[in-house]
């Protein structure tokens, strides 16, 4: 059965940093594309990142002006989003999703249970 | 400020067919990059319910069909019940080399 684990999220102070995690099971993401997408409290889906199947095709949303980086460790089977100088306006919930692997850039056909980060002094 | 745009909400009795509209613009759909629908229960994950324009992934009812014209796309679901009540979201991709989601409509079942 695929599963994705979000973690890492919380409460941290403008400017601070945080690192997300996502740990795969039932699959190896070193066959997959994955990405980030997050959804601020009341809004709508915003794509945040893509890391592909080797790991050297890297993409983020220009709205992250750089901030943000993501990895991943084939070892560990997980994907990471580190988060830097981050604002409220980063509130949001993180979710983690495994490209449609079918389909021509679909962001995901199986989504983790998100993890909350609140950006707040 | 979503790239793809969705009417906000949409409503209809059981059994009847509601559909949901998404505009793009030609650089994503009309581009003739696909179109994915998401349907989000409340405080769920979303869920892929039609992936490259017209195809449903296993387990998916067929009451849920999707359509794409020029730089748009339409979600519909036929036979509606109370269970599809959510928020559907479209996503395509745009030439700027990022994914794009529409603003998102949250079906009501009256």
């Amino acid at each position: 059965e695929v599963q994705l684990v979000e973690s890492g999220g919380g409460l941290v102070k403008p400017g601070g940093s945080l690192r997300l995690s996502c740990a795969a099971s039932g699959f190896t993401i070193n066959k997959y594309t994955m990405n980030w997408v997050r959804q601020a409290p009341g809004k709508g889906l915003e794509w945040v990142s893509s890391i592909d199947s080797s790991g050297n095709y890297i993409n983020y949303a220009d709205s992250l002006k750089g901030r943000f980086t993501i990895s991943k460790d084939n070892a560990k089977n997980s994907v990471y989003l580190q988060m830097n100088s981050l604002t409220a306006e980063d509130t949001a919930v993180y979710y983690c999703a495994r490209k449609i692997p079918i389909a021509v850039a679909g962001a995901g056909d199986y989504w983790g249970q998100g993890t909350l980060v609140t950006v707040s002094s | 400020q979503s790239v793809l745009t969705q009417p906000p909400s949409v409503s209809g009795a059981p059994g009847q067919r509601v559909t949901i509209s998404c505009t793009g613009s030609n650089s994503n759909i009309g581009a003739g990059y696909p179109v994915h629908w998401y349907q989000q229960l409340p405080g769920a994950a979303p869920k892929l319910v039609i992936y490259d324009d017209t195809n449903r992934p296993s387990g998916v009812p067929d009451r849920f069909s999707g359509s794409k014209s020029g730089s748009s796309a339409s979600l519909a679901i036929t036979g509606l019940q109370a269970e599809d009540e959510a928020d559907y979201y479209c996503q395509s991709f745009d030439s700027s080399l990022s994914y794009v989601f529409g603003s998102g409509t949250t079906v009501t079942v009256l």
